[in-house]
């Protein structure tokens, strides 16, 4: 099994839908979480940071931990096309030397 | 922002050849990454670095090495190219604790 598992979709809504995206993990000792877009043929570029349990908001993203069930969510509000990319889970410890275990990745298409 | 930049966004390489991916980072972080990514595999850890002549195997070292002799600069060596290294490369970095990875645009790799 692996520590950290995503579905790869691919996943497609249409434009204006709510998104939600998930990782579950299974190593209790992940502490920081992060959310990676990346667009074809690009590298992946940083979305959101939590440390620990909650949420954050940030314009139409959010990002949602809930460490008692090891589950992160990624929600995208009034989804665009300009946000058909792969979204990429990772998480991290304080003991893994500032390493990130990533997810596979979910591909995202928005139509028009 | 911090920028990572990768020498070649496409390379073409024969089987056999010694191959040199380069990296520079602008933002002065200690840790810097090799990563390999490929379809239904995500994001698998070649080599790290967390300071200068420092190396630390990830979870796919077999076949590279690497060469930090400059703290901005991460090489990634192949030391005889095979078929089976054909992938996107990414470099990244980042500062010292668990904080984000910052990603270059990729090396597309093609071993003929």
């Amino acid at each position: 099994q692996k520590e950290v598992e995503q579905d790869p979709g691919p996943l497609s809504v249409p434009e204006g839908a709510i998104v939600s995206l998930n990782c579950t993990y299974s190593n209790s000792a992940f502490q920081y979480f992060m959310w990676y877009r990346q667009y074809s043929r690009k590298g992946p570029e940083l979305l959101m940071y939590t440390y620990s349990s909650g949420n954050k908001e940030d314009g139409r993203f959010t990002a949602q931990v809930d460490k008692s069930s090891k589950y992160i969510s990624l929600f995208i509000r009034d989804s665009q096309p300009s946000d058909s990319a792969t979204y990429l889970c990772a998480m991290t410890s304080y003991n893994q030397g500032g390493k990130l275990i990533f997810g596979q990745g979910t591909e995202l298409s928005v139509k028009p | 922002d911090v920028k990572v930049t990768q020498s070649s966004r496409y390379l073409v390489k024969r089987t056999g050849e010694k191959v040199f991916l380069e990296c520079v980072q602008d933002m002065d972080h200690e840790n810097m990454f090799w990563y390999r990514q490929d379809p239904g595999l995500g994001l698998r850890l070649i080599y790290f670095s967390y300071d200068v002549k420092m190396k630390e195997k990830g979870d796919i070292p077999e076949g590279y090495s690497v060469s930090r002799e400059k703290k901005e600069r991460f090489s990634l060596i192949l030391e005889s190219a095979s078929t089976n290294q054909t992938s996107m490369y990414l470099c990244a970095s980042s500062t010292t604790g668990n904080s984000p990875l910052h990603f270059g645009n990729g090396t597309r790799l093609t071993v003929t």
